[in-house]
């Protein structure tokens, strides 16, 4: 039993690219989102999913996007990088909205 | 609008007992749930409470007072491994989950 893919686990972008970081889980879970962390900011919620075809923005969304097709995949695309984009991001998901989080081992991203 | 506070760091002695705090503000509350953080892992979940009282797994134990908006997690006997980052989180009513900025549990041998 897999939980929760992230890919990569580590990438460099220079200012102004795009990329797509990619998320799996194979636990058939509902519920599905996306978080960035930074020193002492905790865990950021950018976007989640309540099932396939739903997705709603979360406390930090801006210059992100997402979209669930399936229920397994959760990609969070990168429109154009900045510096300020530089985090850890985790994918989580759960069976709904209370229950415990399963999250991903994270991807490191730096924007240059 | 919904937040939680909680220490940015508590420092413990090895077998002692620590206790983190969260406290939280919202408009609807479903529940509050704690994750422990290792340096360069993922969140990993330790407790959930949705209703008042204590809620006890092995070492661990935590704790939930609705009409304080108040909730602490309690590590008893602790070891060297405890040294982490503890974070307590809830859902909203629109069904996101939210962090606190989390506490770094310093454990001295």
């Amino acid at each position: 039993n897999a939980g929760v893919t992230q890919t990569p686990k580590f990438q460099v972008l220079k200012t102004g690219q795009s990329m797509t970081l990619q998320c799996a889980q194979d636990m058939n879970h509902e519920y599905m989102s996306w978080y960035r962390q930074d020193p002492g900011m905790g865990l950021r919620l950018i976007h989640y999913s309540v099932g396939a075809g739903i997705t709603d923005q979360g406390e930090v969304p801006n210059g992100y996007n997402v979209s669930r097709s399936t229920t397994e995949d959760f990609p969070l695309r990168l429109l154009s990088a900045a510096p300020s984009q530089t985090s850890v991001y985790f994918c989580a998901s759960s069976r709904e909205d209370n229950s415990p989080l399963h999250f991903g081992n994270g991807t490191r991203l730096t924007v240059t | 609008g919904q937040s939680l506070e909680q220490p940015s760091e508590v420092t413990a002695v090895e077998g002692a007992i620590v206790q983190i705090n969260c406290t939280y503000q919202t408009s609807g509350f479903y529940g509050l749930s704690w994750y422990q953080q290792h340096d360069g892992g993922a969140p990993t979940f330790l407790s959930y409470n949705a209703l008042d009282g204590l809620e006890e797994t092995g070492r661990f134990s935590s704790f939930l007072s609705r009409s304080d908006s108040y909730g602490y997690l309690l590590l008893q006997e602790l070891q060297m491994k405890d040294s982490a980052s503890y974070f307590c989180a809830f859902p909203n009513r629109d069904d996101k989950i939210i962090f606190g900025k989390g506490t770094r549990l310093h454990i001295l041998p």
